[in-house]
């Protein structure tokens, strides 16, 4: 079945640092991917998405790149903040797929943490 | 002013009880969802109704019984609970449209079975 991959975390990073979080995904079909983020004690906010290959999704300096020839869908940042401490799921969009975002497919998440 | 709103927000409870999740969402989405997030952050779907109406009901025990009395209220209630059902419970809602779509989550019910 469909699936997503994530670096295991936790990462731990000093601000104004570089930031990559792998993501590999498993799907039949074309289905639309997403970075969420859940800052601590909040629920998933989404963070960006891109529904087809070579699509690039970009939110708050946040960027990923829709790879089909590699499957990934890597979350970057060039340098990042505190403020960017929380845990960063990325997921597919499920059976159903057409971008549709309720049967989403998680991976399990890598909390990063930012020290000033 | 809070779009997905769930209570309550941490339960703690013994083991057999029988205990009920409220979510309510004020932007007018047509489908709702309860996901679970066990200790290892792991998010996986539960179910989703779409006006009042189920549409995606997952591996789930049948102890676990949504309802919707409407189309803005999606409540999750669980009976005999187990050791293993402490886990943090997130409720969320999205519309679509022809051009996007959004999820948008609660901000999560801990639920702890001693």
């Amino acid at each position: 079945g469909d699936s997503v991959t994530q670096m295991e975390g936790p990462v731990t990073l000093s601000e104004e640092a570089f930031l990559t979080i792998n993501c590999t995904y498993t799907a039949t079909g074309y289905p639309s991917l997403f970075w969420y983020v859940q800052y601590p004690g909040e629920g998933l906010q989404l963070l960006l998405k891109a529904t087809k290959a070579d699509d690039k999704g970009s939110n708050k300096g946040f960027e990923a790149t829709y790879r089909k020839e590699t499957t990934s869908f890597h979350l970057e940042k060039g340098s990042v903040q505190v403020s960017d401490s929380a845990v960063y799921f990325c997921a597919l969009s499920g059976r159903g797929g057409g971008g549709s975002q309720g049967n989403l497919i998680f991976g399990k998440g890598t909390k990063l943490s930012v020290k000033p | 002013d809070t779009a997905v709103s769930q209570t309550p927000k941490y339960l703690v409870t013994q083991m057999g009880n029988d205990k009920s999740i409220k979510c309510e969402q004020n932007l007018g989405h047509d489908t709702m969802y309860w996901y679970k997030q066990d200790s290892k952050k792991f998010l996986k779907i539960m179910f989703s109704y779409n006006n009042k109406e189920l549409i995606i009901n997952e591996t789930v025990p049948n102890r676990f019984s949504p309802k919707s009395p409407d189309k803005a209220h999606l409540n999750l209630h669980i009976n005999s609970l187990e050791l293993g059902d402490s886990a943090v419970y997130f409720c969320a809602s999205s519309q679509r449209t022809a051009t996007n779509e959004k999820l948008f989550f609660g901000s999560g019910t801990q639920l702890s079975v001693l």
